[in-house]
């Protein structure tokens, strides 16, 4: 089955610079990939995503990139405000419908430093 | 506008107990989830269903089990709740043909003693 690996697990990063994680999937049907923000205490919700007919897809301060040959795929945040800090989650999927499961990555804690 | 709920936000059972966990969607989704979460082992899937009285087992189901009688419903039924039960369980919801994304509840924190 799928398997997802998420680096780093914890990061740590000054007001205003910029954040990446990676994630690495290992099944090449899998075509879609979400990212998940979890404040403490709170629920998981999806921030952005991108299926796999699209390299890059940006939302203002956050993008994703996906590299299908080497099957994996980054969130970068750019100019990091304190209110980023959480847990992301990345997923992979072969959803053809949104009925597929998703299989999640460890997590990433990231700590913006004010 | 909460859409996913789960009926305890914390819960504490003894072991041996048999425990039932409730989630409840209002968005009329065909797929309903429930995943544990674990520090450092992130979400992990359970049981899922992509229809009323269907389910499927996903990467952890033993000794757990699950009833779906109702499209708006996803039960998760520990039948004889142990220590290395206590987690986060999370329920989620998804609409087949809809963008993909899961909507989540707030949790629900389980401790066996």
């Amino acid at each position: 089955g799928e398997n997802v690996e998420q680096h780093p697990s914890t990061l740590s990063v000054q007001e205003g610079d910029s954040a990446v994680i990676k994630c690495t999937y290992s099944d090449s049907a899998s075509n879609y990939f979400p990212w998940y923000k979890q404040e403490l205490g709170k629920r998981p919700q999806l921030i952005i995503d991108i299926r796999s007919n699209v390299g890059e897809k940006k939302d203002q301060r956050i993008a994703v990139t996906l590299n299908k040959t080497a099957k994996h795929f980054s969130l970068h945040i750019t100019e990091t405000q304190p209110e980023d800090s959480a847990v992301y989650f990345c997923a992979a999927s072969k959803g053809q419908g949104g009925s597929e499961k998703l299989v999640f990555g460890k997590g990433t804690k990231l700590t913006v430093n004010p | 506008d909460v859409k996913v709920t789960q009926s305890s936000r914390y819960l504490v059972k003894r072991t041996g107990e048999k425990v039932f966990l409730e989630c409840v969607q209002d968005m009329d989704h065909e797929n309903m989830f429930w995943y544990r979460q674990d520090p450092g082992l992130g979400l992990r899937l359970i049981y899922f269903s992509y229809d009323v009285k269907m389910k499927e087992k996903g990467d952890i189901p033993e000794g757990y089990s699950v009833s779906r009688e109702k499209k708006e419903r996803f039960s998760l039924i520990l039948e004889s709740a142990s220590t290395n039960q206590t987690s986060m369980y999370l329920c989620a919801s998804s609409l087949t043909g809809g963008s993909y994304g899961y909507t989540f509840g707030s949790g629900t924190r389980l401790t066996v003693v």
